[in-house]
């Protein structure tokens, strides 16, 4: 079956600063991953998703990913954080069934 | 266009009471899912719809717990005899997927934040 784990729980930044949050998959088949994010009282958007086309992902909001079969990681990075881009970010895996298995989360925290 | 919209938005029910939450997906979307995000057991998938089939049941945690789709549109969740450990955030999402294994990505609604006191 396949799943994820995200590192940390909580993470704290600088505005400014390089923003770093990790996740890594297990699958016994080529994955499709996946970002979300998810502001107070709101739903899950999705930030960038990987189909096994290019190994380095951009998505919205300035963030990308990069897909290492090597290190079965999937890690989510933005080079200077926003004070608006304090949220919870989930990672995901797609399984069997179409559906998503979700990551534990990481609550992203921006300091002035 | 308008997106995934989920009713009510908030739900105060008594211990043993049934529930229905509402969930309508974005036109066109054969795809609809039900996850459920608590603080214990983050998000958990409940049930999977293709058209108005279920072919995934699966995350469906007791047999209290049902869901119908109709007309390959609107779902409903029904929850019977509600626990306190029912209480949770339960989001519905679709997608445009027309068959198994598709990447098509998953768009959420707001939720329906359930209480069961």
């Amino acid at each position: 079956a396949q799943s994820v784990t995200q590192l940390g729980s909580h993470v704290s930044v600088s505005e400014g600063a390089l923003v770093l949050l990790r996740c890594n998959y297990s699958s016994s088949v080529p994955p499709y991953l996946f970002w979300y994010v998810q502001y107070p009282n709101q739903g899950l958007q999705l930030l960038l998703k990987y189909t096994s086309a290019a190994t380095l992902v951009k998505g919205i909001n300035g963030f990308e990913a990069e897909f290492k079969k090597s290190e079965t990681s999937f890690h989510l990075t933005k080079p200077s954080a926003h004070m608006s881009d304090a949220a919870e970010y989930f990672c995901a895996v797609k399984s069997s069934g179409d559906k998503l298995t979700f990551g534990t989360g990481t609550r992203l925290a921006v300091r002035p | 266009g308008a997106g995934v919209s989920q009713s009510p938005s908030n739900k105060v029910t008594e211990k043993g009471k049934d529930v229905e939450l509402r969930c309508d997906p974005i036109s066109g979307h054969t795809a609809l899912y039900w996850y459920r995000q608590s603080l214990g057991q983050g998000l958990e998938f409940l049930i999977y719809f293709q058209g108005n089939s279920a072919p995934d049941k699966s995350g469906l945690p007791s047999d209290r717990f049902s869901a119908e789709r109709t007309g390959g549109s609107v779902s409903t969740l029904t929850i019977q005899r509600t626990q306190q450990e029912d209480s949770a955030v339960y989001l519905c999402a679709s997608s445009l997927a027309s068959s198994s294994g598709s990447t098509d990505t998953q768009y959420f609604g707001p939720g329906t934040r359930l209480t069961v006191l």
